[in-house]
């Protein structure tokens, strides 16, 4: 399984970009790298996921090396409804052993 | 529409009382989980059903069982309730066909208190 690490915290301003980066140097050949956001009091939702290269939705970016061991986030133009924390997720082939990272505190101030 | 609905959303139980946490979805998605959250840390996998009459060990199954009832219920049982399962417990499911990971959708979760 692949161990995941990532920054306990992030602090940034409004309109600026956030880059938040994870860690996997296990991450296997049929797994996916997906980032989850929690607010207080509620259950993570889904951001956006990739396996490989770039990724863009219209609300984040997701970049992956051709070697896959990390992944960074990235968060265009952030504002204060952007604080909460982030989860990256390596999703392998059998359900049942989905990790979550311990997550990054993102913190904006206006 | 309601997504995932869990029930109840608050519990205080004694230690050694027992009781079933329930979750149900409307979106007509094949799998199912339950998560542990713990102050301040990420989510744990309990157990996981990728289809009903299926269900599957996740990395902290102890002291739990579940049973997928239908499609659309996947409930969650402590049977003997201990101060070390005091968390919140959220629901989550996905359309996942098996054969690519699909985006897992979560309930409000139920906080749990064990005296």
């Amino acid at each position: 399984l692949a161990k995941i690490t990532q920054p306990i915290s992030m602090d940034s301003y409004e309109g600026q970009e956030v880059n938040i980066t994870c860690s996997h140097n296990n991450i296997a050949t049929n797994d996916y790298i997906t980032w989850y956001q929690q607010f207080p009091s509620q259950g993570p939702r889904f951001i956006i996921q990739g396996y490989k290269t770039k990724v863009t939705n219209e609300v984040a970016s997701l970049f992956i090396p051709a070697d896959r061991k990390s992944s960074t986030l990235s968060l265009p133009r952030v504002s204060l409804s952007d604080t909460a924390v982030y989860y990256c997720l390596v999703v392998p082939w059998s359900a049942s052993k989905i990790i979550f990272g311990s997550g990054t505190r993102l913190s904006i101030r206006p | 529409n309601a997504g995932v609905t869990q029930t109840p959303k608050f519990q205080v139980l004694k230690t050694g009382q027992s009781m079933t946490l329930q979750c149900a979805q409307d979106m007509n998605h094949n799998s199912m989980y339950w998560y542990r959250q713990d102050p301040g840390m990420g989510l744990r996998l309990i157990y996981y059903s990728a289809s009903e009459g299926t269900t599957d060990k996740g990395e902290v199954p102890n002291g739990y069982n579940v049973s997928r009832l239908n499609k659309r219920e996947f409930s969650l049982r402590l049977e003997s309730a201990a101060p070390s399962q005091t968390s919140v417990y959220f629901c989550a499911s996905s359309p996942r066909d098996g054969e690519s990971y699909n985006e897992q959708f979560f309930g409000p979760g139920t906080r749990l208190t064990v005296l």
